[in-house]
């Protein structure tokens, strides 16, 4: 069984601040992770992944994500953050294992970007 | 080129009506999904096709649930006897398909689907 557990369910900074979305995975296997931003009234855009190759991500929008086994974890991070990165955004989890096509789902945070 | 595609983007239907929902997946996907999202429960798996199988079913909520895909390419949800409980924005996503677990998901805008 996989879960994701996402800390927060809201993160507010102020525009031009440090982005910090945090995501702590549990897998019986190698696990895959992703991070997906969801703009109002719109589906899931895949910001970045990890496939275990480089285990430093970068994504789109300046976004990247660092895997770290030790800690189970895929945190989200953006040095310098606009008022266009205001959404929501989910990190998900799918493996190696059986039923590898399934992502499983945080519940979200949802990031406000203060002027 | 086009994204994946849902139909109607808004549907209000009353107890015990059937609905279905509807999805275009990205031309030459081999793989489609099915999820939920709802306040309550996130963001949760319902079915996978690969081609027009259906090889996971699991998360399909009960037997009112029902998918079918046909050529490769359209997938319908129908939900019969709908309940209150059935209020969410379902989404559709569609990936290459053959790259075990590290396909990308493609997602739809979803269809708000609300139970009076």
């Amino acid at each position: 069984a996989q879960s994701v557990t996402q800390l927060g369910s809201h993160v507010s900074v102020s525009e031009g601040a440090l982005v910090l979305l945090r995501c702590n995975y549990s897998s019986s296997v190698p696990p895959y992770l992703f991070w997906y931003v969801q703009y109002p009234n719109q589906g899931l855009q895949l910001l970045l992944k990890y496939t275990s190759a480089a285990t430093l991500v970068k994504g789109i929008n300046g976004f990247e994500a660092e895997f770290k086994k030790s800690e189970t974890s895929f945190h989200l991070t953006k040095p310098s953050a606009h008022m266009s990165d205001a959404a929501e955004y989910f990190c998900a989890v799918s493996n190696s294992g059986g039923s590898n096509y399934k992502l499983t789902f945080g519940k979200g945070t949802l990031l406000t970007v203060n002027p | 080129g086009a994204g994946v595609s849902q139909s109607p983007s808004n549907k209000v239907t009353e107890k015990g009506k059937d609905v279905e929902l509807r999805c275009d997946p990205i031309s030459g996907h081999t793989a489609l999904y099915w999820y939920r999202q709802s306040l309550g429960q996130g963001l949760e798996f319902l079915i996978y096709f690969q081609g027009n199988s259906a090889p996971d079913k699991s998360g399909l909520p009960s037997d009112r649930f029902s998918a079918e895909r046909t050529g490769g390419s359209v997938s319908t949800l129908t939900i019969q006897r709908t309940q209150q409980e059935d209020s969410a924005v379902y989404l559709c996503a569609s990936s290459p398909g053959g790259s075990w677990g590290t396909d990308t998901q493609y997602f739809g805008p979803g269809t708000r689907l609300t139970v009076l």
